[in-house]
């Protein structure tokens, strides 16, 4: 089974729909992270979390949210799709526990917001 | 703020040569990690090799390498004996503190 796994693996939805997409793992990490990948712009960040407690926003986080409802689990939310926000989005791992420390990433969700 | 520039969005190799991948960066970190992501047809983000910072000594992987210039802030990935599944978009990455920055990428068409 993968260590990182991402539901739905693809969406199609109506612009101002809200939408939830989900990401678990199963490496016991305690850093995950959303990206959103869009052609020629590669991955940028959208939210990110240290641990249950500790959420932060990224590069892009307007008109995202997120939870972390256990250290294996982090949603991303869109509250009111819009078109431009149709992309690739991938969730990330890490164990934080050196310095820079590699990321392990889900297979992604191809999201189309009409 | 760091940042990272991959100058190539496109570069092509005949099979069974080398290409190399350029990439440039910029952080105020002392501390940092640089990698190389491919991104096939599939889409699954895969690690091809990792370089810490603090390490003069270049990275390699089997057929990939890189050539890590600290003070120029360079960081390029070179593919040996280029193979058909070597065709993909790479991503170059640098991680700091807290998070990955990427690149851009560059697609790689491996030509038979």
């Amino acid at each position: 089974d993968a260590d990182v796994t991402q539901t739905p693996r693809n969406r199609i939805t109506k612009t101002g729909k809200r939408i939830m997409l989900e990401c678990s793992q199963t490496k016991g990490h305690d850093r995950m992270y959303w990206y959103r990948q869009d052609p020629g712009l590669g991955l940028r960040l959208i939210y990110y979390s240290f641990d249950v407690k500790d959420i932060n926003k990224g590069e892009i986080s307007d008109g995202y949210s997120v939870s972390r409802q256990a250290q294996a689990k982090f949603s991303l939310s869109l509250e009111s799709a819009i078109p431009n926000q149709t992309a690739l989005y991938f969730c990330a791992t890490s164990s934080g526990l050196a310095y820079g420390e590699t990321q392990y990433f889900g297979p992604g969700t191809r999201l189309l917001v009409l | 703020a760091q940042t990272v520039t991959q100058s190539q969005p496109e570069m092509s190799v005949q099979e069974a040569e080398t290409v190399t991948l350029s990439c440039t960066y910029d952080t105020s970190e002392s501390d940092y990690y640089l990698f190389w992501y491919k991104q096939p047809p599939s889409r699954q983000m895969i690690l091809v090799i990792r370089q810490e910072a603090y390490k003069q000594q270049n990275a390699t992987e089997n057929r990939f390498s890189v050539n890590f210039q600290k003070a120029a802030k360079s960081f390029s990935l070179k593919i040996s004996d280029s193979q058909l599944g070597d065709a993909a978009m790479y991503f170059c990455t640098q991680g700091g503190s807290e998070k990955l920055v990427f690149g851009k990428g560059t697609k790689l068409t491996v030509n038979p």
